[in-house]
């Protein structure tokens, strides 16, 4: 069963980018992932698709603010023009044949 | 526009059962595999349970294992989640969500506390 890895916490000042990352396990770095916003009090929501390729498919609405990359086992989500509204906490998540597994997220703060 | 909505939370003594309810609408619901996730006070998401399309096949965290039963009626374009054998560590708000392979919505969620 794979393992995603997330730094706990992250910082960015207002209109700058910042790169979120997520690490497979071993042996599963070919997996996709998806990367989930969760805004304070409210349920997750659905970002983006990211392939081990680097291509990735965002969801309805999602700002292109919002942009997928890989490299080896780490998928990034990188957010441009940080607004205030993406202080959040961000999950990756994958599956396997029968389960399924998330990231212990990474609460972003926009200084 | 994709709607999840969650009913069915509420207060149980340990060792109680709940049944959790999820309708879907704006999608062709026998289509989808479903999954219920659920996210403890203060703490990250997990995921519980997941079902196929057609109800051939089931999915258990360890967990919730032969404590949890997932279903669905396509006929109703619902999700269930029953819960049994109730503990306090199963407190959490409950997520049913739409899966693609990975989850691409999300219901509100609803909050399920085990409490004496």
């Amino acid at each position: 069963q794979p393992v995603l890895t997330q730094s706990s916490s992250a910082s960015a000042s207002l209109g700058s980018s910042v790169k979120l990352t997520c690490t497979l396990s071993s042996g599963h770095s070919s997996y996709i992932i998806a990367w989930h916003q969760q805004q304070p009090g409210k349920a997750p929501r659905y970002l983006l698709k990211l392939e081990g390729s680097g291509s990735y498919n965002r969801g309805s609405g999602v700002p292109e603010r919002f942009s997928g990359s890989s490299s080896g086992a780490d998928r990034y989500l990188t957010i441009s023009n940080l607004q205030s509204e993406d202080e959040a906490d961000y999950y990756c998540e994958t599956w396997d044949s029968d389960s399924w597994v998330f990231g212990g997220g990474t609460k972003l703060t926009v200084l | 526009e994709v709607q999840l909505v969650e009913s069915g939370g509420g207060l149980v003594q340990p060792g109680g059962s709940l049944r959790l309810s999820c309708v879907a609408s704006g999608i062709t619901f026998s289509s989808y595999a479903m999954s219920w996730v659920r996210q403890a006070p203060g703490k990250g998401l997990e995921w519980v349970s997941g079902i196929s399309s057609s109800s051939g096949s089931t999915f258990y965290a360890d967990s919730v294992k032969g404590r949890f039963t997932i279903s669905r009626d396509n006929s109703k374009n619902t999700l269930y989640l029953q819960m049994n054998s109730l503990r306090a560590d199963d407190t959490a708000v409950y997520y049913c969500a739409k899966r693609s392979g990975y989850i691409d919505y999300w219901g509100q969620g609803t909050l399920v506390t085990v409490s004496s």
